[in-house]
């Protein structure tokens, strides 16, 4: 069985500050990708980077950066310089075979 | 119009009622799903569709049944439901049901039902 965890239910942060989530999962398989989306207010979930598990170059887009572990099965997300507008709930997903587990969520807070 | 949309935004039905949600996407890709997010559970895969074949039904109970006549729609028909079935119901598409999971979703905005 597969699982995610991402510990932190909400963070806070002041405008500027750099934050991370962390996420780690579970799984006895050897190929499986993971995934970060973004929950904006809107509802809708968008999609932020996805890594297969044998690629753990870390990813950097902008402000965002990836750090992917398989030695401790966690895959964090740093926001840098945040802004108002990353205000949102992040979830950290696991998929194999079609199917994708998500973690519960971090609930971000940006204040300006 | 792009990407997934999702109807109705917002449904308030009685337990008696028999309701429709309707997603649709027009991103031309061959998988679609249905997720359960509850106030206090993690986002929960209901249904899964490739081309137009249901290939995952995480023991939902029956008063939800799916239709995907196509693959560009896809339908979650409600009968009968709880007040625990209260929710946001967001449908999700990608390019393919991959046997390695490894395509991203692209996710509609959700319906937010509450059953009275």
């Amino acid at each position: 069985a597969q699982k995610v965890t991402q510990a932190q239910t909400e963070i806070s942060v002041v405008e500027k500050e750099d934050v991370t989530l962390d996420c780690v999962y579970e799984t006895r398989d050897t190929t499986y990708y993971l995934f970060w989306y973004k929950q904006p207010p809107s509802g809708e979930l968008v999609f932020l980077i996805r890594r297969n598990s044998f690629d753990e170059q870390n990813e950097i887009s902008g402000r965002y950066s990836w750090n992917f572990q398989k030695s401790t099965s966690s895959f964090n997300f740093t926001i840098t310089a945040s802004q108002v507008v990353d205000s949102a709930v992040y979830f950290c997903a696991l998929s194999l075979w079609g199917k994708s587990t998500f973690g519960d969520g971090t609930t971000l807070t940006v204040k300006p | 119009e792009t990407g997934v949309t999702q109807t109705p935004r917002h449904l308030v039905m009685g337990m008696t009622n028999k309701k429709s949600l309707k997603c649709e996407q027009h991103l031309g890709h061959n998988a679609m799903y249905w997720y359960k997010q509850s106030a206090k559970k993690p986002l929960e895969l209901m249904f899964v569709y490739s081309l137009e074949e249901r290939v995952e039904n995480n023991s939902v109970p029956s008063r939800f049944s799916p239709e995907c006549p196509n693959s560009s729609h896809l339908f979650l028909h409600l009968h009968t439901l709880q007040p625990e079935d209260s929710a946001l119901y967001l449908c999700a598409s990608s390019q393919v049901w991959a046997g390695e999971g490894g395509d991203e979703q692209f996710f509609g905005p959700g319906t937010r039902l509450t059953v009275l």
